[in-house]
């Protein structure tokens, strides 16, 4: 079975400052897909950045990227220059094959509350 | 990329009542997901909607509980039974690019957030 641990359930960053949300995970599948997802107060989640487990390269998008050590087990993501506008619930997922290949689904970390001092 | 359209994206509702949630993507996609997200939780997965077969429900929920249709390979619903308080909830509807994609991005509707009175 697939685990997502998030252990840090609230931080605080200044703006402009860069951010590390940890993530550490669990599985004996050799392929899967590391996801973040940003969720403002509305409720949607946004899609931020994927990291799949055969890629060489850390991804990164925009002032996102994701810090990955697969021996490890550890997907972090790092925001860079934080804005007031990133201040939301961050969660960190894994994707894995459902049984025909399909499709994925994902399982989710408990979350991380981001907060942006101006 | 995906976009799902989710509805309704919130309502309150007498105890005992029903609810159905809708979920129509703009393309086709072979597999659906739905997931709750309980207050200051994070998201679980209900059940995992295939089109032209019966849903496949997680541990600790039913059909009974959250019957599902898919009618074709662009549409779902989520139908929330018998509600009680406990079930208020942010309910949200997935997908995830079809085999042989490479898998970027699972998109999320908008979710429907719901209160229970």
């Amino acid at each position: 079975a697939q685990k997502i641990t998030q252990t840090q359930p609230g931080m605080f960053v200044q703006e402009k400052e860069a951010v590390t949300l940890d993530c550490t995970y669990d599985t004996s599948d050799q392929s899967y897909g590391l996801f973040w997802y940003k969720q403002p107060s509305s409720g949607e989640m946004i899609f931020l950045i994927y990291q799949g487990s055969y890629d060489e390269q850390n991804a990164t998008e925009g002032r996102y990227s994701l810090n990955f050590q697969k021996a490890r087990k550890s997907a972090n993501l790092v925001i860079s220059a934080s804005q007031l506008g990133d201040s939301a619930m961050y969660f960190c997922a894994m994707s894995w094959p459902y049984s025909n290949n399909a499709g994925n689904m994902l399982t989710f970390g408990g979350g991380t509350r981001l907060m942006v001092k101006p | 990329s995906a976009v799902i359209s989710q509805k309704p994206s919130r309502d309150i509702c007498q105890r005992g009542t029903s609810l159905t949630i809708q979920c129509q993507v703009d393309s086709q996609v072979t597999m659906m997901f739905w997931y709750r997200q309980q207050p200051g939780q994070s998201l679980t997965l209900i059940a995992t909607a295939n089109q032209g077969s019966e849903a496949t429900y997680e541990s600790g929920f039913v059909i009974d509980k959250f019957p599902i249709s898919r009618p074709n390979l662009t549409f779902s619903t989520l139908t929330v039974s018998n509600m009680s308080p406990e079930d208020s909830s942010i309910y949200l509807c997935s997908v995830a690019p079809r085999q042989g994609r490479r898998n970027t991005e699972a998109f999320f509707g908008q979710g429907t957030r719901l209160t229970v009175v």
